[in-house]
C-alpha cells in the first residue's frame, strides 16, 4: 500500500543553518505530495505542495522538489530560524485519490537553537 | 476568513463513557476529514465526509463514528471510551481533491 517514510528526529540546528528533512514515498502512480508543519499546541498547517513530477513547492523559504526517479520529496531551507522549531510531516493522498485522505509520515521534530 | 473550528479544545472523560466532538469547516468546504494523533501511532485517518455522506473510512473499530450535516459541520462520536483513545483529534476541511487540507487546532481527549 501507499506509505511515507521520513527521517527520524529530533533534528537540532543552530540558527541560520541549512535544513534538510528527508521524505520518501511508495505509491501507485504519481500522486500530489505535501509537507505540513505543526507548531506546539496547534493543528497542522499546509506548508507546501507539489502536484506532479519535477514540480517544486515553496513557501516561507522552504522548498521541496517532487522527484519520481528517487520517489522523494525532501524538505529544505537555506537558513532556519528559531521560529521554525516545529514538527514537520510529509504526506500523500491515500488510495486512488478518490476523496481526501492523506497518509502521513511519522513526523520530524526540528529544534532550532539561537 | 474563518478557519476550521473544533470544539471543545480539551476534554477529560472516564473509561466507558462516550464523547462527541464538533468541527465547523471553512465556509464553502464540503469535504471534512478526521484524524487521530497519538505519540505512538502518529497521525491516523479516521473518516471523511462529503455532502453528508461518508466517503472514506480508516481502520478503526465501530466505536468511532461520525456524521456531517447539511451545512457541512461534522461531529465524531466515540462510544465506550478506552484509555487508548486518549489522543489529539484533528478535523480538516478541503475544497477539492488534491488541494490539501486546512486543519483545526484539534480536541485533546484524555480518558482516565
Amino acid at each position: 500500500g501507499d506509505s511515507v517514510t521520513q527521517m527520524e528526529g529530533p533534528v537540532t540546528l543552530s540558527e541560520e543553518a541549512f535544513l534538510t528533512i528527508n521524505c520518501t514515498y511508495t505509491a501507485t502512480g504519481y500522486p500530489s505530495l505535501f509537507w505540513y508543519v505543526q507548531y506546539p499546541g496547534e493543528g497542522l498547517q499546509l506548508l507546501l505542495k507539489a502536484t506532479k513530477a519535477d514540480d517544486k513547492g515553496s513557501n516561507k523559504g522552504f522548498e521541496a522538489t517532487y522527484r519520481k526517479e528517487t520517489t522523494s520529496f525532501h524538505l529544505e531551507k537555506g537558513s532556519v530560524q528559531v521560529s521554525d522549531s516545529a514538527v514537520y510531516f510529509c504526506a500523500l493522498p491515500k488510495g486512488n485519490n478518490a476523496g481526501n485522505m492523506l497518509t502521513f509520515g511519522g513526523g520530524t521534530r526540528l529544534m532550532v537553537k539561537p | 476568513k474563518a478557519g476550521v473550528t473544533q470544539t471543545p479544545r480539551y476534554l477529560i472523560k472516564t473509561r466507558g463513557q462516550q464523547v462527541t466532538l464538533s468541527c465547523s469547516p471553512i465556509s464553502g468546504h464540503r469535504s471534512v476529514s478526521w484524524y487521530q494523533q497519538t505519540p505512538g501511532q502518529g497521525l491516523q485517518f479516521l473518516f471523511e465526509y462529503f455532502s453528508e455522506t461518508q466517503r472514506n473510512k480508516g481502520n478503526f473499530p465501530g466505536r468511532f463514528s461520525g456524521r456531517q450535516f447539511s451545512n457541512s459541520r461534522s461531529e465524531m462520536n466515540v462510544s465506550t471510551l478506552e484509555l487508548g483513545d486518549s489522543a489529539l483529534y484533528l478535523c480538516a476541511s478541503s475544497l477539492a481533491v488534491g488541494d490539501g487540507y486546512t486543519f483545526g487546532s484539534g480536541t485533546r481527549l484524555t480518558v482516565v
